[in-house]
């Protein structure tokens, strides 16, 4: 199936500096990205929609100041999370969409474990 | 509005079986997904479903109700390494998921 990266996988900053995080698809191309979020034992919550080309599209209530999203090429999407404060501290995950004939399939990223101190 | 449910915990017993319900009420659909996310790890892709019926994949099979707005996804032979978290999502118009709260099953020896 298709592979997609994500880098760093655990990253711990000071509170005020900001994170980049990076999310590749190994062998396709995605025109369409995601970014999640996922506090401990709870879902994943949509943060944005990436498109390469184009601006991101956020979730209602996901600033987008605060999470800055580049869609460079067609098979790397960015996050970064500017002056990151305690409580951003969270599990990212990205996903790359893949079309193929009738099925829309998201493979998912590893993950970033961002704790900010 | 967008809204998917799922139990928040179940328990079974190795070499049982297991159902996981999901109900689902969108303003579209295009599609229902179910994914396995261990602890700490990303989701892992586990059945799709668009049309009504039964999907069967080895010990998993996924079932849609379009018309009910209902899924389950049926775990055979329960083995301890089931034990995760499994996660309903809905596509409805957009290349979108929704994801519903997520259900976290214990495998118990």
């Amino acid at each position: 199936g298709a592979v997609v990266s994500q880098h760093p996988s655990r990253v711990i900053c000071k509170s005020g500096t900001s994170v980049k995080i990076e999310c590749r698809s190994l062998d396709f191309q995605a025109t369409t990205m995601f970014w999640y979020r996922q506090f401990p034992k709870k879902s994943l919550m949509l943060m944005a929609t990436s498109n390469e080309g184009s601006k991101a599209t956020y979730e209602q209530g996901v600033e987008k100041d605060k999470f800055l999203i580049n869609h460079a090429s067609l098979t790397l999407s960015t996050l970064t999370v500017t002056s990151a404060h305690p409580e951003d501290s969270s599990f990212y995950i990205c996903s790359a969409r893949e079309a193929s004939g009738e099925m829309e399939t998201q493979y998912f990223g590893p993950g970033t474990r961002l704790l900010v101190l | 509005g967008q809204n998917i449910d799922q139990p928040t915990e179940m328990t079974a017993t190795e070499g049982a079986i297991v159902q996981i319900n999901c109900t689902y009420q969108t303003s579209g659909f295009n599609g229902l997904f179910w994914y396995q996310q261990h602890a700490g790890e990303a989701p892992t892709f586990l059945s799709y479903n668009v049309l009504d019926g039964l999907e069967e994949k080895g010990r998993f099979s996924s079932f849609l109700s379009r018309s009910k707005g209902y899924s389950y996804l049926l775990l055979k032979e329960l083995q301890m390494k089931d034990s995760a978290s499994y996660l309903c999502a809905v596509t409805s118009g957009t290349y979108k998921y929704i994801f519903g709260t997520g259900t976290r099953l214990k495998v118990l020896a």
